[in-house]
């Protein structure tokens, strides 16, 4: 199947400083982008749909502000958490379409770790 | 709103035993079904892809089902192995791009 790296797979950073994830899709184009927050022996829940050279769609009750997603290639689209907080420890997981919309493929998850 | 539900919550088998892992859906209206397997700390693996129009897709030792009029999927494993002991989930497309997935089965297969 088609593989989509994400990258760094753990960090920890200190509290109101910002840290950035990479999700790559690397052999083929992803149109849309997901990204998943995961919490402790729960199911993902998707916190926003990115496509590509547009703004990202968030979820209900995701603050844009603080989780910005950037999609600037078919091939790359960042999450970056800004001035962390020891509430958004988690895990952090993205996905990746390509353009036929069908199987969807994930990266390999980030553990953040906010100290 | 899309509704998915796994059933059981979590499983222990003992090696050798062939399993059903059951996962329902409230909104027949799907373009596909996806089950994937996460292992701890890690991030989701592909398993089988079910598009709307099909009934069933194998892989190796596992088969998946879907009946769309009835909002049921199954994953079939056969011959479990301590190696398959992880989280499976199930996860729809609704119209769009977007997954709706449910809480998912932690299975445990003990040698």
């Amino acid at each position: 199947g088609a593989v989509v790296s994400q990258h760094p797979s753990r960090v920890i950073c200190k509290s109101g400083t910002s840290v950035k994830i990479e999700c790559r899709s690397l052999d083929f184009q992803a149109t849309t982008m997901f990204w998943y927050r995961q919490f402790p022996k729960q199911s993902l829940m998707l916190m926003a749909t990115s496509n590509e050279g547009s703004k990202a769609t968030y979820e209900q009750g995701v603050e844009k502000d603080k989780f910005l997603i950037n999609h600037a290639s078919l091939t790359l689209s960042t999450l970056t958490v800004t001035s962390a907080h020891p509430e958004d420890s988690s895990f952090y997981i993205c996905s990746a379409r390509n353009r036929m919309n069908t199987e969807a493929f994930f990266g390999q998850g980030t553990r953040l770790t906010v100290v | 709103k899309q509704e998915v539900t796994q059933i059981p919550a979590a499983l222990s088998v003992p090696e050798g035993e062939n399993l059903v892992l059951n996962c329902s859906f409230t909104d027949s209206a799907i373009y596909n079904l996806q089950w994937f397997r996460q292992d701890p700390g890690k991030g989701l693996t592909s398993l089988l892809l079910i598009q709307s129009s099909q009934r069933e897709q194998t892989s190796g030792r596992l088969n998946a089902s879907l009946d769309k009029s009835s909002g049921r999927s199954t994953l079939y494993i056969a011959a479990s192995q301590p190696g398959d002991s992880a989280t499976y989930l199930c996860a729809v497309t609704p119209s769009g791009s977007r997954l709706t997935f449910g809480e998912g089965t932690q299975l445990t297969v003990n040698p």
